[in-house]
């Protein structure tokens, strides 16, 4: 099993739309965990930590379920510069940060 | 404050020579990261820093080489270009959470 696995998409949602990525991870003793945002042939950037608690950041918002090892990602009111690559990220055993490989949204008018 | 910068953009080798792709932050940052990311996949962990002198193994170390002389400086070495490490490489650096990633160094080995 990856240590961090997500759904590669894409998906492609018409703007307004509110869309959801889960990822799931496989080391229970993670502590860390962010969602990373990567635009086409550029660096990821970082989106938002997750917390226990969870985290809303204007239109984004992001839980945690620990008991099924998954984080997500929700977008409301979907913009055509939300288009981009969201990397799940996950601290790993050795505390080094595994990144999954992406999940690709299209925002389309 | 630049960030992390890496050089060069890009670059075309040819299989056999050597290269060496520089990164550097102005952040004081301890950690310090060397990825590779191929088409389509997630990003791979080659060397990592925890500061100046010490360096580590990640992933998929084999083919290449760093140093820490520096707090601010993290070269990676690539001695024997192949075609398998046709690439874009990503240099980051971190604090205590958020890792900040350079634009990145695009390899080609033919």
């Amino acid at each position: 099993r990856k240590e961090v696995e997500q759904d590669p998409g894409p998906f492609n949602v018409p703007e307004g739309a509110t869309v959801a990525f889960n990822c799931t991870y496989s080391n229970s003793a993670s502590q860390s965990f962010f969602w990373y945002r990567q635009d086409c042939r550029k660096e990821p950037k970082l989106l938002m930590s997750v917390y226990s608690s969870g985290n809303e950041d204007g239109r984004f918002t992001a839980q945690l379920n620990r008991a099924s090892q998954y984080i997500s990602l929700l977008i409301r009111d979907s913009k055509l510069s939300d288009s981009a690559t969201y990397l799940c990220v996950v601290n790993s055993h050795t505390d080094k940060l595994i990144f999954g490989t992406g999940t690709r949204l299209q925002v389309f008018p | 404050n630049a960030g992390v910068t890496q050089t060069p953009k890009f670059r075309i080798l040819k299989i056999g020579q050597s290269m060496t792709l520089q990164c550097t932050q102005d952040m004081n940052h301890n950690y310090m990261y060397w990825y590779r990311q191929d088409p389509g996949m997630g990003l791979k962990l080659i060397y990592y820093s925890v500061g100046a002198g010490i360096t580590d193994k990640g992933e998929v170390p084999n083919g290449y080489n760093v140093s820490r002389s520096t707090t601010e400086d993290f070269p990676l070495r690539l001695e024997l270009a192949a075609p398998s490490q046709t690439s874009v490489y990503f240099c980051a650096s971190s604090g205590v959470d958020e890792q900040f990633f350079g634009p990145g160094t695009r390899l080609t080995v033919l």
